[in-house]
């Protein structure tokens, strides 16, 4: 069975960092791009970050550029999301997605699997 | 603010047609046929409906359609049912510089 497991969550201060990761088992890890998408209380999508299969592609969006680096390990099936210098407005569910095309040229074709979701709490 | 817009809601009686606009630039929707549309029930994580703007994954219902002209894009459900009550989500790849662009949803109440 294809799934992503998030994991890292949590209540942070305003300025602090965390680290998300994510879990992936069911297909070839390193055939994929993966993202983080997130989605704050009772809002819509928003993309954060992807990274294609080699990792020689990365983008961010650009209310976390500058803050947040995204890596995997594809040794141990393994995304991840460094947090730094959090704010109020990252507060949101965290969701780890698969990229539907593997060796994808454009980094997204589309989120075909996504995971449950890792809290993150931004609040003093 | 979304990249790109849809309606906050639609809605309609089982049975019926409806359709979700999806209104993105030139920069985005206009010049990739990379749009992907996604349903999500309250507290569930988002589920994958429709790739490449017309393309339905393996066991989505073929009630769910979708189309692009110019820089919309549209998601049509046929044969509205109870379940197909939800979110729904629009998405467009948009370049090498912005990447990933969402619609800010659609809730969709079957009346």
């Amino acid at each position: 069975e294809v799934q992503l497991v998030e994991s890292g969550g949590g209540l942070v201060q305003p300025g602090r960092s965390l680290r998300l990761s994510c879990a992936a088992s069911g297909f070839t890890f390193d055939d994929y791009g993966m993202h983080w998408v997130r989605q704050a209380p009772g809002k819509g999508l928003e993309w954060v970050s992807g990274i294609n299969w080699n990792s020689d592609t990365i983008g961010y969006a650009d209310s976390v550029k500058g803050r947040f680096t995204i890596s995997r390990d594809n040794t141990k099936n393994s995304l991840f999301l460094q947090m730094n210098t959090l704010r109020a407005e990252d507060t949101a569910l965290y969701y780890c997605a698969k990229d539907s095309l593997p060796y994808d040229d454009y980094l997204i074709d589309a989120f075909n699997i996504w995971g449950q979701g890792t809290m993150v709490t931004v609040s003093s | 603010q979304s990249a790109l817009t849809q309606p906050a809601s639609v809605s309609g009686s089982p049975g019926q047609s409806i359709t979700i606009s999806c209104t993105g630039t030139s920069s985005d929707i206009g010049s990739y046929n990379l749009v992907s549309w996604y349903q999500q029930h309250p507290g569930k994580a988002p589920k994958f409906m429709i790739y490449e703007v017309n393309k339905r994954p393996s066991g989505v219902s073929n009630r769910f359609s979708g189309s692009k002209s110019d820089n919309t894009a549209s998601l049509t459900i046929s044969g509205l049912q109870a379940e197909d009550e939800a979110d729904y989500y629009c998405c467009s790849y948009a370049g090498t510089s912005t990447y990933v662009v969402f619609g800010g949803g659609t809730k969709l109440t079957v009346l």
